[in-house]
């Protein structure tokens, strides 16, 4: 079974910081990686998606890198900002549970809290 | 944003009773979603279609059922709703480009079974 692991669950850093999420899965035979943004009482809006045969991707101030050999991704989000307080999740498309019809598989998130 | 709404946004029922949640898509995506979003279970997969009447069970699909006769609309039904069904509810859809795919996901619909 596919499992996901997003450490830690919550995390409160001042303004400004650099910071590191990470997500790891127990079964390396994937077809991408997913990272979201949730915010409260909303839906989840994608941030950026990661092939298999790649190692990173970017998207402004976030950049997410892929060791599908070992099972891990971080998101790195520099000079965090307030307006980055959010919660996080990372979710992988699995080619031995269900990947084929798009099924993702998902983290419980990280609550990133960015304080002035 | 894939053009994704979810109806009703609230819904406060009583155990026992039927509930319908409807998705609608305005992007043409072949492939829908019901996922559930828990408290220390993250997301869910309920049901999924791959197509116009056809469907297929997730992880955590007991006592719920789908339905899709357009490609637009993917409908889940709760036959007797139980409490431990008290959850927010999120639709998504799959976009396909060249060699990649990305899941998109409505706003969400809160439901509460007292």
């Amino acid at each position: 079974k596919q499992e996901v692991t997003q450490i830690p669950a919550a995390l409160s850093v001042p303004e400004g910081e650099n910071l590191v999420l990470n997500c790891s899965f127990t079964d390396s035979a994937i077809y991408n990686l997913q990272w979201f943004r949730q915010d409260p009482g909303k839906g989840l809006t994608s941030l950026l998606l990661i092939q298999s045969s790649q190692r990173e991707q970017t998207s402004g101030r976030l950049n997410a890198s892929l060791d599908k050999s070992s099972g891990r991704s971080t998101l790195y989000i520099a000079a965090s900002q307030p307006g980055d307080s959010a919660t996080y999740l990372c979710a992988v498309r699995s080619m031995n549970y269900g990947g084929s019809q798009g099924n993702l598989i998902f983290g419980k998130g990280t609550k990133l809290s960015v304080k002035p | 944003d894939a053009g994704i709404t979810q109806s009703p946004r609230h819904k406060v029922t009583e155990t026992g009773t039927p509930v319908t949640l409807r998705c609608h898509q305005t992007e043409n995506h072949r492939y829908m979603y019901w996922y559930r979003q828990d408290p220390g279970h993250g997301l869910r997969l309920i049901h999924y279609s791959y197509g116009v009447k056809d469907t297929d069970k997730g992880e955590v699909s007991d006592g719920y059922s789908v339905s899709r006769s357009k490609t637009e609309d993917f409908l889940l039904t709760l036959e007797s709703a139980t409490s431990s069904q008290t959850s927010v509810y999120f639709c998504a859809t799959l976009y396909q480009r060249d060699s990649t795919d990305t899941q998109y996901f409505g706003p969400g619909t809160r439901l509460t079974v007292l």
